[in-house]
């Protein structure tokens, strides 16, 4: 069956330093990929997405993901985390609906 | 600005009482969403609605009832059979059907005394 997991609940960080939140699919083909953010209160803002060709995604806030087939996975990377950027994190697969993961709790320390 | 809204932000219902939230979007996307968020337990499909007057169950629709009169609305019914509706309650829409990419309302927190 088609699923999304984040391997990590809670993952803290220093302001400053590089950031990766992992995300792994199962899937058989190749599938759509999406990065969500959502602030505590707020509703899900897509970062970035993944549906084709360059398997380096741009996204928005200096946000960037990685599609990587033979590791089926599509982690998120930042290379310098701002205390704006604590929040809850989502990756999500599209197959005839979008399957979210469970979400990553990014913290940051000042 | 084209966006989605849903309100009211917060509502507090007592128990055995139907309540409807509300979303709206002017973004002329055919296709609208509803999910339920609880802790630690990401995001869970009720109903969506790809056209006009006509609308499925996702995954957790029981004790929720929903309508589609107008593209731009997409009302949710949580009704006195929903064991559990306390809940963060999301509203998404897409451009065509639920294959494509899903923008998000702010949300609407529904507490059950």
């Amino acid at each position: 069956a088609q699923s999304v997991t984040q391997p990590d609940i809670h993952i803290t960080v220093s302001e400053g330093a590089s950031l990766e939140l992992r995300c792994n699919y199962s899937y058989g083909a190749t599938p759509y990929l999406f990065w969500y953010v959502q602030s505590p209160g707020q509703g899900l803002q897509l970062l970035l997405k993944y549906f084709s060709g360059d398997t380096l995604v741009q996204g928005i806030k200096g946000f960037e993901a990685e599609f990587k087939r033979s590791q089926s996975s599509f982690n998120l990377r930042k290379p310098s985390v701002h205390w704006s950027d604590a929040a809850e994190y989502f990756c999500a697969l599209l197959d005839d609906k979008i399957i979210f993961g469970k979400g990553t709790r990014l913290h940051i320390l000042p | 600005d084209g966006g989605i809204t849903q309100s009211p932000k917060y509502l507090f219902r007592k128990e055995g009482q139907n309540v409807t939230l509300s979303c709206e979007q002017n973004l002329n996307h055919d296709a609208m969403y509803w999910y339920r968020q609880d802790p630690g337990q990401g995001l869970r499909l009720i109903y969506y609605s790809q056209i006009v007057n006509d609308f499925q169950k996702g995954d957790i629709a029981e004790g929720y009832s929903v309508s589609r009169e107008k593209k731009e609305s997409f009302p949710l019914t949580v009704t006195s059979a929903q064991k559990n509706p306390t809940a963060f309650y999301l509203c998404a829409s897409s451009p065509s059907g639920i294959t494509d990419t899903q923008y998000f309302g702010p949300g609407t927190r529904l507490t059950v005394l």
